[in-house]
């Protein structure tokens, strides 16, 4: 069974520049959420979506941004860039179901934005 | 206001020796506790899910312990092995709201 595939694992973009990322869960995964980690802050929760219904959201301010299409592939999105936004943006995929999160979470490699 | 700490930021022990490591919380109420091991450079992989009810759960050579009255949590690595070497991320997730608190980590390194 494949896992969580994120693409592209490296990016370099400058100040002031958009970023989309991409998240393919594992088949059957109906739940994608997202997730920035970054060293002084660690993992910090941007938000998640459901049958593509953004179900729950993060504090991150409104340049960040996600989707999720009806094959439960989602993107995420972060317009006019900061210095601040180079981290590592993971994404997660869980069988879904009632509840927050509905159920174990499955990582991908993550997707390695620097910000120049 | 809701937390996860974990303690040490970070540990050296040498291969073969167990070790410890914390998570105190404030998050309420309860709903689940999870531990993950990140390998530099990938995603993190779940160890262990516990809920309220739980005290102890194991997973090969690891095992985790919850003492929801305290808000701690444990995780305890026996017979450590080179590639215990890693970051090891508590997370508590409530029972109500919409949000994940994760810990920093704690960075492990195991050494021959």
């Amino acid at each position: 069974k494949a896992g969580v595939t994120q693409t592209p694992r490296y990016l370099i973009k400058t100040r002031g520049q958009q970023v989309t990322l991409s998240c393919s869960p594992i088949s059957g995964h109906r739940s994608v959420s997202w997730y920035q980690q970054t060293p002084g802050q660690g993992l910090q929760f941007l938000f998640e979506y459901f049958s593509e219904t953004q179900r729950n959201k993060g504090n991150f301010p409104g340049r960040f941004s996600g989707r999720q299409f009806s094959n439960s592939r989602s993107e995420m999105n972060v317009s006019t860039l900061e210095l601040g936004d180079s981290a590592l943006y993971l994404c997660a995929s869980s069988p879904g179901g009632t509840g927050a999160f509905g159920g174990e979470l499955f990582f991908g490699e993550g997707s390695r934005l620097t910000v120049l | 206001k809701n937390q996860v700490e974990q303690s040490p930021q970070s540990l050296i022990i040498l291969e073969g020796k167990n070790c410890t490591l914390q998570c105190n919380y404030t998050v309420s109420p309860f709903s689940n506790l999870r531990w993950y091991k990140q390998d530099t450079g990938r995603g993190p992989v779940s160890l262990t899910i516990m809920t309220f009810s739980e005290n102890t759960k194991s997973n090969g050579r690891y095992t985790a312990t919850l003492d929801a009255d305290t808000k701690q949590s444990s995780l305890h690595i026996t017979a450590s092995q080179l590639s215990d070497s890693a970051s090891y991320i508590c997370v508590v997730i409530p029972n109500t709201g919409n949000q994940f608190y994760f810990g920093t980590g704690t960075s492990l390194t195991v050494i021959p």
